[in-house]
């Protein structure tokens, strides 16, 4: 079993639509959590940073964490077509800048 | 935020050739780089982590013989593949972590753009 499981996708959905992105992982010592945003042929760019239970918001951009479900989302509303990439969620015992355990990744595409 | 740089962007190279990526951060000193490699729709594997000044630390499976990594100076981390084989061909991402707390930074990694390397 992967420590951190992601649905790879694809996910199309129509511009303006609420996106929902989600991760499950089985090491309860994570306590940071963060979602990558990814281009194609494009380094990682940090979206959200999140530490322990509960709701981030970040303009479009809702972090969600359920430790006790080991559950974590990533919703964005209003969607865009240049919200259009690669989200990935990963995770961290110690914190957000130490070893970072990833998912696999999510290709969204949001139609015009 | 903080940035940083990778160089080259894309290197094309024979069998049996090394190879040198360059990964350097630009506008924040880092004591810790993190090398990473990311195959085709699958997601990064951490290779090592580079700290300044001493050896790098491996994860289980990567060969360090194979996987040259300097971290030479606060700004600069290194990481050569030696011997390149065809099944070395991946996408090399570096991150860098930034430890300062001035303008606001927290201690978190910062992604470089990637190298894409094809062993012919």
């Amino acid at each position: 079993q992967k420590e951190v499981e992601q649905d790879p996708g694809p996910l199309s959905v129509p511009e303006g639509a609420i996106v929902s992105l989600n991760c499950t992982y089985s090491n309860s010592a994570f306590q940071y959590f963060m979602w990558y945003r990814q281009y194609s042929r494009k380094g990682p760019e940090l979206l959200m940073y999140t530490y322990s239970s509960g709701n981030k918001e970040d303009g479009r951009f809702t972090a969600q964490v359920d430790k006790s479900s080991k559950y974590i989302s990533l919703f964005i509303r209003d969607s865009q077509p240049s919200d259009s990439a690669t989200y990935l969620c990963a995770m961290s015992a110690w914190s957000s800048a130490s070893k970072i355990i990833f998912g696999s990744g999510t290709r969204l595409s949001i139609r015009p | 935020g903080a940035v940083v740089s990778q160089h080259p962007s894309r290197v094309i190279c024979k069998s049996g050739t090394s190879v040198k990526i360059e990964c350097r951060s630009l506008d924040f000193q880092a004591t810790t780089m993190f090398w990473y490699r990311q195959f085709p729709k699958q997601s990064l594997m951490l290779m090592a982590t580079s700290n300044e000044g001493s050896k790098a630390t491996y994860e289980q499976g990567v060969e360090k013989d194979k996987f040259l990594i300097n971290h030479a100076s606060l700004t600069l981390s290194t990481l050569t593949v030696t011997s390149a084989h065809p099944e070395d061909s991946s996408f090399y991402i570096c991150s860098a972590r930034d430890q300062t707390l001035a303008g606001g930074s927290t201690d978190t990694q910062y992604f470089g753009p990637g190298t894409r390397l094809t062993v012919l």
